[in-house]
């Protein structure tokens, strides 16, 4: 596709289950981010990835949150035993490499409802 | 520490006045990149600008343009003549040039009304 995507784009949830938010980056871009937006705030940064590489979790809020990605492409950031804090827009950026900053683009966003 | 301030919460502006947005940044790196982005209602943001901490020549591009200071760590973006499709949420970030762990401001919602 021509941008980032991004599903759901909505998803409401009860506290205590679990949840997956899919990303799928531009194509051909190596590097892919995830970051958090609370309402009326910015953008808290959770985790990137270097193709299907971590290096740095240390941004994720809590050991309830993971992500992995899979082939170099679509990742998935998965929240276990979500509770009603982690209600945010959750954002995923791709861009070509890690490094130099190189430009982020962005997608639409997923709005996560924890009642 | 890396950190992006803009102190500007929220402008409200009439159609066709200039506004300027400030960007405050704080980095130990000696290179780095800064970005504009814009978040209209619809939620999705949109890259504007970078720059990199050895550029500091102005640039304008349309009715936007960017001034950069590194004497003053400033990162500013004047919107000349606004439209009402202007109005959304202006966000300025830093990133660093290992990582690309970018570092956003708080954003300043700009209103710009009819």
């Amino acid at each position: 596709g021509a941008g980032v995507s991004q599903s759901p784009s909505n998803k409401v949830t009860e506290k205590g289950k679990d949840v997956e938010l899919r990303c799928d980056p531009i194509s051909g871009h190596t590097a892919l981010y995830w970051y958090r937006q609370s309402l009326g705030q910015g953008l808290e940064f959770l985790i990137y990835f270097q193709g299907n590489s971590a290096p740095d979790k240390s941004g994720l809020p809590s050991d309830r949150f993971s992500a992995e990605r899979t082939g170099g492409s679509v990742s998935t950031l998965t929240i276990q035993r979500t509770q009603q804090e982690d209600s945010a827009v959750y954002l995923c950026a791709s861009s070509l490499v890690v490094t130099s900053g190189d430009t982020q683009y962005f997608g639409p966003g997923t709005r996560l409802t924890v009642l | 520490a890396q950190k992006v301030t803009q102190a500007q919460t929220e402008i409200s502006v009439v159609e066709k006045e200039d506004v300027t947005l400030d960007c405050v940044y704080e980095t130990r790196d000696t290179t780095y990149y800064l970005f504009w982005y814009k978040q209209p209602p619809s939620g999705e943001l949109v890259f504007l600008i970078r720059r990199n901490s050895f550029d500091e020549q102005n640039e304008i591009s349309g009715r936007y343009s960017w001034n950069f200071q590194k004497s003053t760590s400033s990162f500013n973006f004047t919107i000349t003549a606004s439209q009402v499709v202007d109005s959304a949420v202006y966000f300025c970030a830093l990133s660093r040039t290992n990582n690309n762990d970018m570092r956003f401001g708080a954003g300043t919602r700009l209103t710009v009304k009819p």
